[in-house]
Order: structure tokens, then C-alpha cells, then sequence
């Protein structure tokens, strides 16, 4: 079973890059089956959709961040990444990695998130 | 731009109660694609119901999804005191976009 595990610095200072890691453990990275997800929660607030990864490299992003996300694979380590430049006090979150493999790939499986990993807290303050 | 929009945004019953939370998609979209997550603070969501209606593995049959279309409903048959939490629908899918509610906060009367 595929285990997820965020990591990267609690603190950022504004208008740096925000560079968080998430391991993947118990599956490979490279297999072809999953999709590998950023997700972010500010501190009594909702759920955003940050981006997402496939193994070709093909990314999408929620458009509301302009570009400043930046997903990226590392199969050797098996772990992705995501950077975000430019932060703002208003990038302060919980952020979590998620993925899932879709039905067609994995039969048997969803079409939703079901595996999260714990999330990691992030403060973006001088 | 797809919205979910979800009500009410505070739902207060007693264990025992019946729960249904809302949640309404601002264009019409498959039914494959639309999730519920439970949260429960200082924890990562946990995915109950996918395909609208499907139980995730391990999730007890009083959670139950309906819905299609533009309309999707998250039943609790009668609330345990551990299901007190925030529930948020999601859909994945329409412009390679993954979009959440706002969430619903599922509290002790």
C-alpha cells in the first residue's frame, strides 16, 4: 500500500520560494499508475487544489496560483516536489500530497483521493 | 470555472440524528467523478464516498452518496459521536481542474 510523507521548512519568508518533498513509500513513483497531488489547507479554511504530476512529467495547476506552482518528479528518490515562488503571508497552509491510480489503470481502485499524506505546516512570515 | 457550493455550512444534531449535507455543482458533470472526504482536526481528509455513490473500503454503511447532475447529497443514517467533523464534496475532472466545497462542519447539538 502506497504511503505518503510531506516534508520541508515550517517557515518561509516572504516573497522567497516555498520547496516542499513528498516521499512515496510501499509503490514506485515511476510506475505509471498514479497520480501524485499537492493539496493545501490555510488554518480554518477549506481545501484548495494546488496541482498535480503524472509519471510522463505532464502537470496541471489550479489556474488561481498564476503560475507560481511548480511540481516536479524525482524517480531515483522516488518522491515529488512542489515549489511555489514568490509566497505571500496568504501561502501559509497545512500542505498535503495525495494521490490515487484510476480505475482504468488500477481496477478496483477510484476515481478520488484516497491516499493523503499527514500534511506538513507552512508559515510564511519574516 | 467550476463552484461546488455546499449547505448548510453548519449542521448541529445529536448522536442518533440523521445528517444530509449538500452539495450543488454550478454545471452539470458526471457523477463518476464527484467525492466526499471527511476531516476531523489536525488530521488529513479521509475519502468516504466516490463516484457519488460508492462506499470507499472500510467506511461503514450509514454513509451513503446520491445525487447526478448538478445535485449531490452525503446521507448519515444515524450519527456516531466519531462522525462529528467537517465533510467536503469534491469533483475531478472537468479542465484536468480538481474542485472542493467549502466544506460542511458536522457538530454536537
Amino acid at each position: 500500500q502506497v504511503q505518503l510523507q510531506e516534508s520541508g521548512p515550517g517557515l518561509v519568508k516572504p516573497s522567497q520560494t516555498l520547496s516542499l518533498t513528498c516521499t512515496v513509500s510501499g509503490g514506485s513513483i515511476g510506475s505509471g499508475r498514479y497520480y501524485w497531488n499537492w493539496i493545501r489547507q490555510p488554518a480554518g479554511k477549506g481545501l484548495e487544489w494546488i496541482g498535480r504530476i503524472y509519471t510522463s512529467g505532464t502537470s496541471h495547476y489550479n489556474p488561481s496560483l498564476r503560475s507560481r506552482a511548480t511540481i516536479s518528479l524525482d524517480t531515483l528518490k522516488n518522491l515529488f516536489s512542489l515549489n511555489m515562488t514568490s509566497v505571500t503571508a496568504a501561502d501559509t497552509a497545512i500542505y498535503y500530497c495525495a494521490t490515487y491510480c484510476p480505475p482504468g489503470v488500477c481496477p478496483g481502485s477510484y476515481d478520488a483521493f484516497d491516499i493523503w499524506g499527514q500534511g506538513t505546516k507552512v508559515t510564511v512570515s519574516s | 470555472e467550476l463552484v461546488l457550493t455546499q449547505s448548510p455550512g453548519t449542521l448541529s444534531l445529536s448522536p442518533g440524528e440523521r445528517a444530509t449535507l449538500s452539495c450543488r455543482v454550478s454545471q452539470r458533470v458526471s457523477s463518476s467523478y464527484l467525492a466526499w472526504y471527511q476531516q476531523k482536526p489536525g488530521q488529513a481528509p479521509r475519502l468516504l464516498i466516490y463516484g457519488a455513490s460508492s462506499r470507499a473500503a472500510g467506511i461503514p454503511d450509514r454513509f451513503s452518496g446520491s445525487g447526478s447532475g448538478t445535485d449531490f447529497t452525503l446521507t448519515i443514517s444515524r450519527l456516531e459521536p466519531e462522525d462529528f467533523a467537517v465533510y467536503y464534496c469534491q469533483h475531478l475532472g472537468t479542465s484536468l481542474m480538481y474542485t472542493f466545497g467549502q466544506g460542511t462542519k458536522l457538530e454536537i447539538k
